[in-house]
């Protein structure tokens, strides 16, 4: 069965300082992974995604993502966090067989919070 | 990117009635699908809108009490039936086409009073 685990609800940093959201995942096979941004009150954005290739992925508004085979982990991190990247950020994994109705299975959420 | 409506944004209802809310994407997609979202959790999968056929329910969900319809590519509904207090949440409708990220609307946020 595939599962997604955020171990942290909430990470603390200061801005200018570089962040890490840790994600770790289980899958069968291969995995398609993820990782989403919502704001308050508002719907979930999608920020990267790893699907093969080179292991370290770049998103949006900076953010980036190192997949670890081994280790299972798909960890989201920025170099420099900013106040408006606090937010709640959610990790999501696919297995990439069975075709299209492999369903998308999200982690709990960590809550960022960046301290001006 | 696909881009998500999603209506009515919020709504207060009253127990024992029901609520449709319409899910429109601004491109033909592969697959919709419906979640619910208690605030600052996670998400959990409803269903899956097909087209032309009857939706796929996850467990604990059922057609009685969440039907839902995707007449074509771009268009979904879901209806929370004869609602309870325990049926107030966040429910986002979500679509996913030939990349392999899905998009989100912005939720629909009930409140059963």
């Amino acid at each position: 069965a595939q599962s997604v685990a955020q171990p942290e609800d909430q990470v603390n940093v200061a801005e200018g300082n570089p962040l890490t959201v840790k994600c770790t995942y289980s899958v069968s096979g291969n995995p398609y992974l993820f990782w989403y941004v919502q704001y308050p009150n508002r719907g979930l954005q999608f920020l990267l995604k790893y699907i093969t290739g080179d292991n370290l992925v770049k998103g949006s508004y900076g953010f980036e993502a190192e997949f670890n085979k081994s280790q299972t982990s798909f960890h989201l991190k920025k170099p420099s966090a900013l106040v408006s990247d606090s937010a709640l950020y959610f990790c999501a994994v696919r297995a990439n067989y069975g075709g299209a109705t492999n369903k998308l299975i999200f982690g709990t959420g960590t809550l960022l919070a960046v301290q001006p | 990117s696909a881009v998500i409506s999603q209506k009515p944004s919020r709504d207060i209802c009253q127990r024992g009635t029901s609520l449709t809310i319409q899910c429109q994407v601004d491109s033909q997609v592969t697959m919709m699908f419906w979640y619910r979202q208690q605030p600052g959790q996670s998400l959990t999968l409803i269903a899956t809108a097909n087209q032309g056929s009857e939706a796929t329910y996850e467990s604990g969900f059922v057609i009685d009490k969440f039907p839902i319809s995707r007449p074509n590519l771009t268009f979904s509904t879901l209806t929370v039936s004869n609602m309870s207090p325990e049926d107030s949440s966040i429910y986002l409708c979500s679509a996913r086409g030939q990349g392999l990220e899905a998009f989100f609307g912005q939720g629909t946020r009930l409140t059963v009073v």
